[in-house]
């Protein structure tokens, strides 16, 4: 059983458009993180919430719990923003959604 | 610069040999963490510990082997009674000792094991 879903699973936009990214659990959570993982691996962490709305430069995350979902939003795309987006609730564990694999052309 | 340094980035085996991949953190972080990437799916908890000298296993600890002898090193053991060994293994820190994932995880760049 997956306990994140995360859609779509593949993303191509042009840069400039407006991308969001939707992760829906099944589990009772604390915490969201989004991390962003780069073609060669690498692992960053963007965001840790747990209510409402957070901003950090042209990313916005947000949850609602009662509904058990959350979304990150991409203003402006840039093709530098290519990459796979996981989303990991953390409940008694971590979850981690397999990923939207995200491609920004120019 | 502070962070998380991982080595090899690459690294090759032969079937039923051990083999130890390097963890190293210089952010005074107390938590670290072991993940494993397979294609398609999530990253996979292996082992996590909270403090010097204690760990705890993850879902997919078996096969795995740890010791937190030192905060700045978590290296883990690949073990030739681990089936599928071949996988991106990724190492995580964070300052939050009251429960992981409370606080930011900081991940290093990887390394990437084939067994042959």
């Amino acid at each position: 059983k997956n306990e994140v879903e995360q859609s779509p699973q593949n993303l191509t936009a042009q840069e400039g458009e407006f991308i969001t990214i939707n992760c829906s659990y099944s589990v009772g959570i604390s915490a969201l993180h989004w991390l962003q993982q780069h073609p060669g691996g690498g692992i960053v962490s963007l965001f840790m919430l747990s209510s409402g709305k957070k901003k950090h430069g042209r990313l916005i995350a947000t949850i609602n719990i009662q509904e058990k979902h959350s979304s990150l939003h991409i203003t402006a795309s840039h093709p530098r923003d290519s990459a796979v987006y996981i989303c990991a609730p953390l409940g008694n564990q971590f979850y981690f959604g397999t990923g939207t694999s995200l491609t920004v052309i120019p | 610069d502070g962070g998380i340094t991982q080595s090899p980035k690459y690294l090759f085996r032969k079937e039923g040999q051990n083999v130890t991949l390097s963890c190293e953190q210089n952010l005074n972080h107390d938590a670290m963490y072991w993940y494993r990437q397979d294609p398609g799916q999530g990253l996979r908890l292996i082992y996590y510990s909270q403090i010097v000298n204690d760990f705890q296993k993850g879902d997919i600890a078996e096969g795995y082997s740890v010791s937190r002898e030192k905060k700045e090193s978590f290296p883990l053991t690949v073990t030739s009674a681990q089936k599928n060994p071949t996988a991106f293994y990724l190492c995580a820190s964070s300052y939050s000792t009251g429960g992981w994932g409370t606080d930011t995880q900081y991940f290093g760049p990887g390394t990437r094991l084939t067994v042959l």
